[in-house]
């Protein structure tokens, strides 16, 4: 069975701040995929990032990056320099291949004050 | 393009009461499917659909029906509902096998009094 751990519930930073969502995740398989989203106050989903199981290397977008460590099983997310903007709650989801259907974490909720 | 619209964007009902929440996506996508959401509890798949008359269960779908007659459609009913099934509900699609992205519509928030 696969399962997506995100341990930190809330997390409150002052504008500026560096910020990391940690994700751990379990599964059986050898192929897998890992995908983060947002869902801002406004309450849409928008998708992030996907990564397969045979990319780690890390990837980054703007004041996003993401750290994928197959040995730890953790798909941790950074957001450098965080804006109010980036108050949402964020989800981390894992698939199995060739499957679209979305094992989702409990998610983090971020809160970023002025 | 629209995406995924959901309809209604807000409902109550009263327990025991029965509805259909609609879904509907124009990306001609094969893969649909329906999560709920509940403080704390993540995102929760009910049932989903690999395509136009298939369909099958996801974690938690004790009290939900689906049916998939076309690509487009994907409706969610609640044949008799319980204050438990107040939730905010989410419909998604992607292309399928690929592990594409899903692509959420709005959602529909759900009240059972």
């Amino acid at each position: 069975a696969q399962k997506v751990t995100q341990a930190q519930t809330e997390i409150s930073v002052v504008e500026k701040e560096d910020v990391t969502l940690d994700c751990v995740y379990e599964t059986r398989d050898t192929t897998y995929y890992l995908f983060w989203y947002k869902q801002p106050p406004s309450g849409e989903l928008v998708f992030l990032i996907r990564r397969n199981s045979f990319d780690e290397q890390n990837e980054i977008s703007g004041r996003y990056s993401w750290n994928f460590q197959k040995s730890t099983s953790s798909f941790n997310f950074t957001i450098t320099a965080s804006q109010v903007v980036d108050s949402a709650v964020y989800f981390c989801a894992l698939s199995e291949e060739g499957y679209s259907t979305l094992t989702f974490g409990k998610g983090t909720m971020l809160l970023v004050s002025p | 393009n629209a995406g995924v619209t959901q309809t209604p964007k807000f409902q109550v009902l009263k327990t025991g009461q029965s509805m259909t929440l609609q879904c509907a996506q124009d990306m001609n996508h094969e893969y649909m499917s329906w999560y709920r959401q509940d403080p704390g509890m993540g995102l929760r798949l009910i049932h989903y659909s690999v395509g136009a008359g298939i369909t099958d269960q996801g974690e938690v779908p004790n009290g939900y029906n689906v049916s998939r007659s076309t690509t487009e459609d994907f409706p969610l009913r609640l044949l008799s509902a319980a204050p438990s099934q107040t939730s905010v509900y989410f419909c998604a699609s992607s292309y399928g096998t690929d592990n594409s992205p899903l692509h959420f519509g709005n959602g529909t928030r759900l009240t059972v009094t």
